[in-house]
C-alpha cells in the first residue's frame, strides 16, 4: 500500500481565483491520478500524471483549467483556474501500484473539499 | 466506452445479515477491479482487487468475485455490522480507458 497526503484537506474560494492542490506519496510511483467528485455523484479520471511527460486529460477536461506537475515521483500538483461555483467537488489524486506488484492497485488519498462561492 | 453499472443504489438492512452489491461493466478487456468503501467527507479505502485471471478474492468478511466474461462482479458482505454502512464502489480498469472508471456507487446502511 501507499500512505498519501493531500493539501488543502478543504478550502472554500472565490470565483475567478485559482487554487492548487498537492499530493505526496511516501514511496516512488510511476503512475499518479487526478480525479473529482461532484456532490452526490461517483469520481471521473480528470488526467493521468507521469513523470517527466505531460499530462494526459480524459475528454471534458483541458489544461486550462487544470494545469498538472509532476516534477519527481513522489508528488504532484492539480491546479484548478478560474473557478467558478460549478468546480465545487471533492478533488482526490491516486496512485497506482505503488509496490511495483504489478497489480495495478490504486490507493487514494483523503481529498480536497472545495467550494466556490 | 467503459461503463459502469451498480445495483442497489442503496440499501438498508438489520445488522447480521448477509448481503450482496452488485457490479456491471460494458468492457470486459480489463485488467483488474477494485471494490472501495468511502464514508462520508473522506476518501477512499481500497477492499479488494480481483485480477482479471482470478474469479474471487476474501478479506475477512468480505468476498468479491468476478465473471469477466459477462461483466459482473459481486461484493458480499458476511454478518453484517454497523461499522459496515458507508458507500460502496466499484471500479475496473481497462477497457479502453486510463485510470479507474466508477460506478455510482451502493449506499449501505446497517442498523443497529
Amino acid at each position: 500500500s501507499a500512505v498519501i497526503s493531500q493539501k488543502p484537506s478543504r478550502d472554500i474560494c472565490q470565483r475567478g481565483t485559482s487554487l492548487t492542490i498537492q499530493c505526496q506519496v511516501d514511496s516512488q510511483v510511476t503512475m499518479m491520478f487526478w480525479y473529482r467528485q461532484q456532490p452526490g455523484q461517483s469520481l471521473t479520471l480528470i488526467a493521468t500524471a507521469n513523470q517527466g511527460s505531460e499530462a494526459t486529460y480524459e475528454s471534458g477536461f483541458v489544461i486550462d483549467k487544470f494545469p498538472i506537475s509532476r516534477p519527481n515521483l513522489t508528488f504532484s500538483t492539480l491546479t484548478v483556474s478560474n473557478m467558478s461555483p460549478e468546480d465545487s467537488s471533492i478533488y482526490l489524486c491516486s496512485v497506482e501500484d505503488p509496490g511495483g506488484t504489478g497489480k495495478y492497485e490504486q490507493y487514494f488519498g483523503p481529498g480536497t473539499r472545495l467550494t466556490v462561492t | 466506452k467503459q461503463e459502469v453499472t451498480q445495483i442497489p443504489a442503496a440499501l438498508s438492512v438489520p445488522e447480521g445479515e448477509n448481503l450482496v452489491l452488485n457490479c456491471s461493466f460494458t468492457d470486459s478487456a480489463i485488467y483488474n477491479l477494485q471494490w472501495f468503501r468511502q464514508d462520508p467527507g473522506k476518501g477512499l479505502t481500497s477492499l479488494l482487487l480481483i485480477q482479471s485471471s482470478q474469479r474471487e478474492q476474501t478479506s475477512g468478511r468480505l468476498n468479491a468475485s468476478l465473471d469477466k466474461s459477462s461483466g459482473r462482479s459481486t461484493l458480499y458482505i458476511a454478518a453484517s455490522q454497523p461499522g459496515d454502512s458507508a458507500t460502496y464502489l466499484c471500479a475496473v480498469l481497462g477497457g479502453g480507458a486510463d485510470g479507474l472508471t466508477f460506478g455510482k456507487g451502493t449506499h449501505l446502511i446497517i442498523q443497529p
